[in-house]
């Protein structure tokens, strides 16, 4: 069976300080990848996505970027962290199908960001 | 601009009692649409899915959700709450070309013993 893993679960980070989230899935190949971030009250915000390695899309400018090093293996960073990149990042895959098609997307455990 | 809108944010029931949570649409194409369930300290589960066919579809716990194309509406219904329901909801939309989605702000529920 396929299972997603995020570390850490919880990081606090001063502002200015570089970031490293990481995302690996197993029991899966060429998966579709998915960082997101969650804030209360805001549902969820999808940031990056990427449909194989070294590809990667960014669907809002922010002050993160992604990386895709290996099939499974999906990182979330930042060089200098700000205060408003607090907040809860969810790391999701989905399957593509032999048609092409998409359906729906799996969810790891999160990462619990604080920004002070 | 895509958008997925869900008009409750906060939802207080008794158990026993009925749960419908909207949820609305914004997208020029064809969708597929979702419920996901986070209960409190899980992961982000699927509730339900629709893809194509029957509007009604029957998800996990006795959920259920309608596709009301013409309205652009997917809300969830459960005709009888539990305790153990009380968790925060959320509507996703998304083209199935490219797998991604589109969520609305969350719905917690509050189910009281």
């Amino acid at each position: 069976s396929q299972t997603i893993h995020q570390w850490p679960a919880t990081l606090v980070q001063p502002v200015g300080s570089p970031l490293s989230l990481e995302c690996t899935v197993e029991g899966t190949s060429n998966p579709n990848l998915y960082w997101y971030r969650q804030a209360a009250g805001r549902g969820l915000q999808l940031l990056f996505y990427s449909v194989g390695i070294g590809q990667i899309s960014s669907e809002v400018p922010q002050n993160l970027s992604a990386s895709r090093p290996q099939d499974r293996q999906f990182i979330l960073s930042s060089k200098k962290l700000l205060l408003s990149d607090s907040g809860f990042y969810l790391c999701a895959w989905s399957v593509i199908e032999l048609t092409g098609a998409i359906y729906e997307q799996y969810f790891g455990p999160g990462t619990r960001l604080t920004v002070t | 601009a895509q958008s997925v809108s869900q008009h409750n944010h906060h939802v207080i029931l008794s158990e026993a009692a009925s749960l419908e949570l909207g949820c609305n649409y914004s997208y020029g194409g064809t969708v597929n649409l979702f419920w996901y369930v986070q209960y409190p300290g899980q992961h982000l589960q699927l509730l339900l899915k629709y893809f194509s066919g029957d509007p009604l579809v029957k998800g996990i716990k006795g959920f259920e959700a309608e596709f009301i194309k013409s309205k652009f509406s997917f809300n969830l219904r459960k005709p009888s709450v539990q305790w153990s329901d009380t968790a925060e909801y959320f509507c996703a939309v998304g083209p199935s070309n490219t797998g991604k989605l589109i969520f609305g702000q969350g719905t917690t529920l509050q189910v009281k013993p």
